[in-house]
């Protein structure tokens, strides 16, 4: 167990539809990250908050957006899906801006783009 | 862009066997950390290890950043240490975001 929750658990959408993902940091984790999973391959950084504000990005196009609320929850939109988006979405949290300690992941949310 | 290699790939061993993973990362890092995905998606992490050496229980890892290389240890390997495991680094500018490898597979047989 890390503390930190991600929901849902598995969702399947159809291409051009958009998507919410939701994660719960462990409380008095400042710094949320996402990253994309595809099979058989490590994660990739999609984007970093901290204290609600973006902090850093990845390589991924505009349609990838995300907010961070007061309360430790954040969400990732994913708007226009392609065939491609389908991975597993993981999110981490962190006490500290950056990478600066150990990161814990969330279980996951599994997006399959049909 | 810093790239990140994990060798062996892929590893089967019989349990109770030692093994030693390798990750090398091809510039300066801020850190390196290692983790366990287990066969549900979840990433456990191991080490937070930017250098020296660190152990907990049967594993332990070995970062020397002057030679860009990272070594995890499993001692006595049990059927549960099945997975992937992965290094990650940052990039020593401090781009905030953890670069994976592409991981070691591991199959531990009973």
């Amino acid at each position: 167990e890390t503390g930190v929750t991600q929901s849902p658990t598995h969702l399947i959408k159809t291409r051009g539809q958009q998507v919410t993902l939701r994660c719960s940091s462990q409380s008095g984790h400042n710094t949320v990250s996402w990253y994309q999973q595809a099979l058989g391959q490590g994660p990739q950084f999609i984007f970093q908050y901290y204290r609600e504000e973006e902090n850093g990005r990845g390589n991924f196009p505009p349609r990838f957006s995300g907010l961070q609320f007061p309360n430790y929850s954040s969400e990732l939109n994913v708007n226009a899906l392609e065939l491609d988006d389908s991975a597993l979405y993981l999110c981490a949290s962190s006490e500290e801006q950056g990478i600066t300690d150990t990161q814990y992941f969330g279980p996951g949310t599994r997006l399959t783009v049909l | 862009g810093i790239q990140v290699e994990q060798s062996p790939p892929d590893l089967i061993l019989q349990e109770g066997a030692n093994s030693t993973l390798r990750c090398n990362f091809s510039d300066s890092v801020n850190n390196l950390q290692w983790f366990h995905q287990n066969p549900w998606g979840q990433l456990i992490n191991l080490f937070y290890i930017p250098s020296g050496t660190k152990q907990n229980g049967r594993l332990s890892a070995t970062t020397v950043a002057t030679e860009r290389y990272s070594l995890l240890y499993i001692s006595s390997s049990q059927t549960t240490d099945s997975g992937v495991y992965f290094c990650a680094v940052e990039r020593g500018d401090s781009s905030y975001k953890l670069i994976f490898g592409s991981g070691t597979r591991l199959l531990v047989r009973p």
